[in-house]
């Protein structure tokens, strides 16, 4: 098993269609993030949780949702996204009071 | 907020050669982490090496090392020997010990001919 495993790689979606994205990871950390990648832009930091606790919202809009059952376990529920929300969703796992990220692969997303 | 800003969008360099990779940063902490981050093509980002702010010496792993000036907010990452296997995205990231504002540069595409 890869650190942290984010499921599916890929995803289309229409502007109306509802669907999650799904992290896991098996590093025993207790902090888990989304982050957000588009082309040639800094990776936009969406969410945190540290202890399954949401820390931080980074004024994400309305229509990403996350959700953070356990410490292993984090997903991005999606709903009426735009076409400008087509991106590479990242997630990524660290110990709470160590800096370094250990990310997953990605889920490409691509809103229609 | 931490902001860091990576001034080379694309830079290539020969195989066995050397290249800097810049990064500047601004912090309002007085304690935090620097991190040059590696994502080969359609692969995950893993960590090439880390500073931690307070230490004066500059971190090295290999043929990776980093020019950490403070004062200036400047974070360098030297690839030495370069190997076709370097060529990828680099990020430069910068976090305080507050782990919900870890910051992340637009990258470096790095290409390394044969």
């Amino acid at each position: 098993e890869t650190g942290v495993t984010q499921t599916p790689r890929h995803l289309v979606m229409g502007m109306t269609n509802k669907k999650s994205l799904k992290c896991e990871q098996h590093l025993g950390h207790n902090a888990m993030y989304w982050y957000k990648q588009s082309a040639k832009k800094p990776l936009e930091l969406m969410f945190v949780y540290n202890f399954k606790e949401q820390t931080e919202n980074n004024s994400v809009p309305s229509r990403f949702s996350p959700e953070c059952p356990n410490s292993s376990h984090l997903f991005l529920h999606l709903h009426t996204l735009q076409p400008e929300d087509s991106a590479l969703y990242l997630c990524a796992s660290s110990q709470v009071w160590d800096g370094e990220l250990f990310f997953g692969e990605g889920s490409r997303l691509t809103v229609l | 907020a931490q902001t860091v800003t990576q001034s080379q969008p694309e830079m290539s360099v020969q195989e066995a050669e050397t290249v800097t990779l810049s990064c500047t940063y601004d912090t309002s902490e007085s304690d935090y982490y620097l991190f040059w981050y590696k994502q080969p093509p359609s692969r995950q980002m893993i960590l090439v090496i880390r500073q931690e702010a307070y230490k004066q010496q500059n971190a090295t792993e290999n043929r990776f090392s980093v020019n950490f000036q403070k004062a200036a907010k400047s974070f360098s990452l030297k690839i030495s020997d370069s190997q076709l296997g370097d060529a990828a995205m680099y990020f430069c990231a910068s976090g305080g010990y507050n782990n919900n504002d870890m910051r992340f540069g637009a990258g470096t595409r790095l290409t390394v001919k044969p």
